[in-house]
């Protein structure tokens, strides 16, 4: 069963509005981790930001922000003032202990191009 | 900043050939992985390793092999390879000794087999 879930195959930005990138997951696991990272057209995956299950606070990291709803199971990924820079694919990730191997969980991506 | 390299980071190469696709990492970091990413798919996780001598399949079957005799070093060999071999592979690496163990990309190799 797919753990994590991205809706948005693709989206359309202005440059300098912000942007919502939707996840949301699914594990049996009170203890767990959700990534972020951005895969520009090079390919390399870059890593933005982590929420802790436990954390109380929503993460940040410069222009980065995650929504966390635990109870909704939803780890959505916020850029404020969008770049062209920004234009990329982007991957949600969860780490667990469910029982499988170890390694990344990652849903299958959200393509954002920002517009000038 | 994370000190990860693939080698090569592009390969066009024959079917029923030999490849070894390097993967070093300067961290000190324990363990290794190696994920497959389709075009424009999500990356399945195909290989790990805890440490030097240790080695695990991932959750997506693969013909491919892997070896860990050094902690910094984690290649991947293909015996022979095939056009459905085509494919992007990624090598990360994170600490188990961090609270949080972030994994840290390499840049890619980007396999293409005739």
């Amino acid at each position: 069963a797919q753990k994590i879930t991205q809706t948005q195959p693709g989206m359309f930005v202005q440059e300098k509005e912000a942007v919502t990138l939707d996840c949301t997951y699914d594990t049996s696991d009170q203890s767990y981790g959700l990534f972020w990272y951005k895969q520009p057209s090079s390919g390399e995956m870059i890593f933005l930001i982590y929420q802790g299950s436990y954390d109380e606070q929503n993460a940040t990291e410069g222009r980065y922000s995650l929504n966390f709803q635990k109870a909704r199971k939803s780890a959505n990924l916020v850029i404020s003032a969008s770049q062209l820079g920004d234009s990329a694919m982007y991957f949600c990730a969860m780490e667990d202990s469910g029982g499988g191997a170890d390694g990344l969980t990652f849903g299958k991506g959200t393509h954002l191009i920002i517009q000038p | 900043e994370a000190d990860i390299y693939q080698t090569p980071r592009y390969l066009v190469i024959g079917t029923g050939k030999k490849i070894t696709l390097e993967c070093s990492q300067t961290m000190g970091h324990d363990k290794m992985y190696w994920y497959q990413q389709d075009p424009g798919m999500e990356l399945h996780l195909i290989h790990y390793s805890y440490g030097v001598n240790s080695t695990e399949k991932g959750d997506l079957s693969s013909e491919s092999t892997v070896s860990r005799i050094r902690t910094e070093h984690f290649p991947l060999t293909l015996e022979s390879a095939r056009p459905s071999h085509t494919s992007q592979y990624l090598c990360a690496s994170s600490a188990i000794r961090e609270v949080r163990e972030t994994q840290y990309f390499g840049p890619g190799t980007r396999l293409l087999v005739l």
